[in-house]
């Protein structure tokens, strides 16, 4: 399978604790980009990185956020204290770069579903 | 980047051609149309972008009004399988790498 690949699937956890989830992107994709979805909305953005370079964060990327893509292949993206609210559909996605939509076009892995109790 | 109105929802029979309507007419010149579905509990799927032109592939068809304004996603022979949420999204190249989503079209395929 040469699709983006997300691990856990699915992460329980207590209000409190920390969680990391891991992506993979398609092979030689050098875009990655982390949005989140809670129940009955569409995807928000939450960061993209270029290579291993980390180049916007959106507002809802609070300081307990915080990813990496340390040698510009996998991702992780950690989150401290979670609480209830950072319940939700954590999805990564990649592209090509940049250069034309046919190279842009973001895909989608199976996501990350975490429960804060 | 500009927005989207899609419906809410819609229903489809089974073998019948789906077309999904989608209103985009506050969309800039250099922003193309993209469509994207989700099935239940999985990660979005990319179906199909166009700029001015109809497009083909082997999933879908996006035809594109004259004047931009409006597309609409055909489906030719819906099965049950393409039960999902269908995400309609203008976007520019090189300029906003994000992608910004609306709620979507639930739609439901009936046997």
């Amino acid at each position: 399978d040469t699709g983006v690949s997300q691990n856990p699937r699915h992460k329980i956890t207590k209000r409190g604790q920390n969680v990391t989830f891991r992506c993979d992107p398609i092979s030689e994709h050098n875009r990655l980009y982390w949005y989140r979805q809670t129940l009955g909305q569409g995807p928000e953005f939450l960061t993209y990185f270029q290579n291993e370079a980390q180049l916007e964060k959106s507002r809802l990327l609070s300081d307990r956020f915080s990813a990496e893509r340390p040698k510009g292949s996998f991702s992780t993206l950690e989150i401290q204290r979670t609480e209830q609210g950072d319940s939700a559909m954590y999805l990564c996605a990649s592209s090509l770069g940049t250069g034309g939509p046919t190279r842009e076009t973001q895909y989608f892995g199976p996501g990350t579903r975490l429960l804060v109790l | 980047d500009a927005k989207t109105t899609q419906p809410t929802s819609m229903d489809c029979a089974e073998g019948r051609a789906a077309n999904l309507p989608c209103n985009h007419s506050t969309i800039s010149g250099n922003e193309y149309v993209y469509w994207y579905r989700q099935i239940h509990s999985q990660g979005p799927q990319y179906i199909i972008h166009g700029l001015k032109n109809n497009e083909t592939n082997e999933m879908a068809s996006l035809i594109i009004t004259e004047d931009r304004k409006s597309s609409t996603l055909i489906l030719p022979h819906a099965t049950l399988r393409d039960t999902a949420v269908y995400y309609c999204i203008v976007r520019a190249m090189d300029s906003n790498y994000q992608l910004i989503w609306g709620a979507g079209t639930k739609l439901i395929i009936k046997p």
